[in-house]
């Protein structure tokens, strides 16, 4: 199993530019999430998916968009990006079900820079 | 908002010595996790608390949730070069009908154990 891959690794792109950042899972886990990540600031949810055919907005949603296009797929997609959302983005995937806790797998991240 | 402080947010130290990073909120969560992240790469689940005072060791790691379910400490033993990495703590709650579980993330504490 690759758990959760992303891709590209590594971006670099214009303000104004538009790019679509993907995610998999293999692990048929219903709810997946989009973080970005920046110095001293930890993990920020900017949205998730509790199941396919949902989404919902995190803590940071503005300038992005999602998609969850089968339960394994999750993009998130920058329409004009700027520079402020350099970053580096993880994708990461969970069990939601019955319980009082989750864990998340991540997958190893993309990193944005946007000039 | 839920928010959770980490500190120290930097943190050096000597191979061999002992450490304690603190993990604090205003806020009750229904559990608490512990994830290591090396460069490069994504968050790495170490531990999940659930009940308050509860005490989990791993190896040379001992994880405490407080009684009040509002903060927690890792305390290393004897840290070695390889226990390098951020550590970040994530606080649960339960999730709004029909919605995902999601994290709150600490900001990080960067560990550094030199040789």
């Amino acid at each position: 199993n690759a758990g959760v891959t992303q891709t590209p690794k590594f971006q670099v792109l214009k303000t104004g530019q538009s790019m679509t950042l993907q995610c998999a899972q293999d692990m048929n886990h219903n709810s997946m999430y989009w973080y970005r990540q920046d110095p001293g600031m930890g993990l920020r949810l900017i949205y998730y998916s509790a199941s396919e055919g949902t989404t919902d907005k995190g803590e940071v949603p503005n300038g992005y968009n999602v998609s969850r296009l089968n339960k394994r797929e999750f993009s998130l997609r920058l329409e004009s990006a700027a520079p402020s959302q350099t970053s580096v983005y993880f994708c990461a995937s969970s069990w939601s079900g019955g319980g009082t806790f989750q864990t998340q797998y991540f997958g190893p991240g993309t990193r944005l820079l946007v000039l | 908002t839920q928010l959770l402080e980490q500190s120290p947010q930097f943190l050096s130290i000597q191979e061999g010595e002992n450490l304690t990073v603190y993990c604090n909120s205003s806020s009750v969560f229904s559990s608490l996790q512990w994830y290591r992240q090396e460069p490069g790469e994504g968050p790495v689940l170490l531990v999940t608390v659930v009940t308050g005072g509860e005490v989990k060791k791993l190896k040379r790691l001992t994880f405490q949730f407080g009684d009040a379910r509002k903060d927690s400490s890792l305390h290393i033993t004897a840290a070695q070069p390889g226990d390098t990495g951020l550590y970040l703590c994530a606080g649960g709650s339960r999730p709004r009908p029909g919605s995902a579980r999601q994290l709150t993330f600490g900001s990080g504490t960067q560990l550094t154990v030199l040789p």
